[in-house]
């Protein structure tokens, strides 16, 4: 079946420094990708999408890149401050399914 | 704006207890609703999501259940809770080609 990997668990920066966070997913038939965010003890956060018509997009600090490709999304977090530290979380989705697939997620830990 | 609302928070429940948490929605009409369960450092494993009222596809066989009695409510249930039930269950709507609008969430331990 379906699965969306992220290629590390944990990440670890130094605050201002820009944040990285890979992530694969391997149904070819997924047209939507999404990035969220999850703090201790809270629900997931959106924090920016992209469909399969583009390769990037970009946010407030936050940029998307997808590589179909390869089947690769990656989320890219400029100049990365203390409060970025969190769990992220990427998702696939075929629009006709209408569900989402997680991967298990990235912690990132920003140093003051 | 549209905001979701998920209770309890938190439940410990004892193993062969019943189980009921709601999820409502408000703001919005005829969302797609989902129950996820979370294992500690897991991801998001999508449990039954509803199209419309009366309408639950099941994602995975266990001794949960879900029903859509309105339109923008969503209720989680079991029967008889095991030991592996516990775990962070997540309700989510959307509106269709767009992101997961999650609630806060129900802490469940089972003890």
């Amino acid at each position: 079946g379906e699965s969306v990997g992220l290629h590390l668990p944990t990440l670890s920066v130094q605050e201002g420094d820009n944040s990285i966070i890979n992530c694969a997913y391997s149904n070819s038939a997924s047209d939507y990708f999404i990035w969220y965010k999850q703090e201790s003890g809270k629900g997931p956060q959106f924090i920016i999408d992209i469909r399969s018509n583009m390769d990037k997009r970009q946010g407030q600090r936050v940029t998307v890149l997808l590589n179909k490709t390869v089947k690769h999304l990656s989320l890219q977090i400029a100049a990365t401050q203390p409060g970025d530290s969190a769990v992220y979380f990427c998702a696939e989705t075929s629009t006709n399914a209408g569900k989402s697939t997680f991967g298990d997620g990235t912690t990132l830990t920003v140093k003051p | 704006s549209q905001t979701i609302h998920q209770w309890p928070a938190t439940l410990v429940q004892p193993v062969g207890s019943p189980l009921s948490l709601e999820c409502t929605v408000e703001g919005t009409s005829n969302p797609n609703l989902y129950w996820y369960r979370q294992a500690a450092g897991r991801g998001l494993q999508l449990l039954f999501y509803s199209v419309g009222i009366g309408q639950i596809s099941s994602e995975v066989p266990q001794n949960l259940s879900a029903s859509r009695p309105q339109d923008r409510q969503f209720i989680l249930s079991s029967k008889k809770l095991l030991l592996s039930d516990s775990g962070f269950y997540l309700c989510a709507w959307t509106g269709g080609k767009s992101p997961l609008h999650f609630g806060n969430g129900t802490r469940l331990t089972v003890t």
